[in-house]
């Protein structure tokens, strides 16, 4: 599986955008870029995913680079609800499974 | 509507003690994963299943623990004779055949071994 790299921690305060990124240099072409996030004493949540294109839902944002080795989630306006673990994961084309890693504590300061 | 419910919540069990965590998928969610969080970890995988049958389960750590789905809905998890290392939060997930992306996951067992 190939390897994503996250900051540990970022601070951000409330109503202000976040921008929280993900180097993934050896991405394959099958390769999607999902995010979660994991809320205290939570079970990790579906936030956005994508191929190639940026993305826009709901939640969030996701830009991802021309060359696809790094992606970036953006959190337009911050609330305390959205202090998380938030994880950048990449799945294969049909793999079923998704590889955690550690995960970007993000903190939201009032 | 309803999402994925794990019970218990909260399990402690002697070194030696056989346990079992249920997992209840959203009503129509083809597949189900166990995942198991260790702390201060992100979730790690453990087994997949596609209705009933067990289609992955290369990340059960030992042959002490055992997953089923008998029915293609409800999913229990088993670890036998569980040890310390076994203390984390198991957590179960499911989601409609190909919308693997989205998982939704339950709450989680948290099981401490004593």
């Amino acid at each position: 599986d190939a390897k994503t790299t996250q900051p540990n921690s970022m601070e951000s305060n409330e109503e202000e955008p976040v921008h929280l990124p993900c180097n993934h240099s050896t991405i394959s072409g099958t390769d999607y870029i999902h995010w979660y996030r994991q809320l205290p004493s939570q079970g990790p949540e579906y936030v956005i995913h994508g191929l190639t294109s940026n993305v826009n839902n709901r939640m969030a944002s996701l830009a991802i680079a021309e060359d696809r080795k790094s992606s970036t989630l953006i959190l337009h306006r911050a609330t305390l609800r959205d202090a998380a673990v938030y994880y950048c994961i990449l799945r294969r084309q049909g793999a079923q499974k998704l590889v955690f890693g550690q995960g970007t504590r993000l903190t939201i300061n009032p | 509507g309803a999402g994925v419910s794990q019970s218990p919540r909260y399990k402690v069990a002697k070194r030696g003690q056989d346990v079992a965590l249920r997992c209840d998928p959203i009503s129509g969610h083809v597949s189900l994963f166990w995942y198991q969080q260790a702390l201060g970890q992100g979730p790690e995988f453990l087994t997949y299943f596609q209705n009933e049958a067990q289609l992955d389960k290369s990340g059960l750590p030992s042959d002490r623990f055992f997953a089923e789905r008998p029915e293609g809905s409800v999913s229990t998890l088993k670890i036998q004779r569980t040890q310390q290392e076994d203390s984390a939060v198991y957590l179960c997930a499911s989601s409609f055949y190909g919308r693997l992306y989205e998982q939704y996951f339950g709450p989680g067992t948290r099981l401490t071994v004593t």
